[in-house]
């Protein structure tokens, strides 16, 4: 079946320095969508990518979806502590459900 | 205010018993969705709902039941003959089930046997 990997599983970074994950399926998607889950929390929606090639940014986060549409990462500028949670990718399965990858969990040095 | 609540958010059971978890949404939506979460293993799907009286098997249904007597409430049941049942449940939601529908997700609850 459809398998979603997200690599790294955790990145420690000092404050100030750059993180980038990488999310990878085994098949093309129509779709990919990244959530965020602070310690303690429920993921929340960031946002979906649809288009081959897609760049999309919010503020210090750059969103890409791959040209084949088969990986996407997430990269972001300068971390602060505010940055610190599980970020998780998503792609959808032939019934459209959801299969989230098992996530990259980011700690923030100050 | 709209939104998804799941009740209780600490749950605690004694090895051999069931226990229901609640589920309630106000964002009429059709599509809802149980999740497990486990240290390292991301969220996996127990069952999901894209209409009343209607659901499917996830990837880990073994051990758990579910309902959808109503759009807005599906309670999920972890049964004595789920083998390892302590974990974070997450309950979500979307409006048509769509794949490209953004899910809501409730707070979570987390289960510990004892």
């Amino acid at each position: 079946g459809q398998q979603v990997m997200q690599i790294p599983q955790y990145q420690h970074v000092q404050e100030g320095e750059d993180f980038t994950t990488y999310c990878n399926s085994s098949t093309t998607l129509s779709n990919i969508q990244w959530y965020k889950q602070r310690p303690g929390g429920h993921p929340v929606f960031l946002i979906q990518l649809v288009k081959s090639g897609e760049v999309k940014k919010q503020k210090r986060l750059t969103f890409q979806f791959g040209e084949a549409k088969k990986n996407s990462s997430l990269h972001i500028t300068a971390t602060q502590t505010t940055d610190v949670g599980t970020y998780f990718c998503a792609g959808p399965r032939d019934n459209n459900d959801m299969r989230f990858g098992a996530g990259t969990r980011l700690t923030v040095k100050p | 205010d709209g939104g998804i609540t799941q009740s209780p958010k600490y749950l605690f059971r004694k090895e051999g018993q069931n226990v229901t978890l609640s589920c309630e949404q106000n964002l009429n939506h059709d599509a809802m969705y149980w999740y497990r979460q486990d240290p390292g293993q991301g969220l996996r799907l127990i069952y999901y709902s894209q209409i009343v009286n209607d659901f499917q098997k996830g990837d880990i249904a073994e051990g758990y039941s579910v309902s959808r007597e109503k759009k807005e409430s599906f309670p999920l049941t972890v049964t004595s003959a789920q083998k390892n049942p302590t974990a974070f449940y997450l309950c979500a939601s979307s409006m048509r089930g769509a794949s490209t529908d953004t899910q809501y997700f409730g707070p979570g609850t987390r289960l510990t046997v004892l």
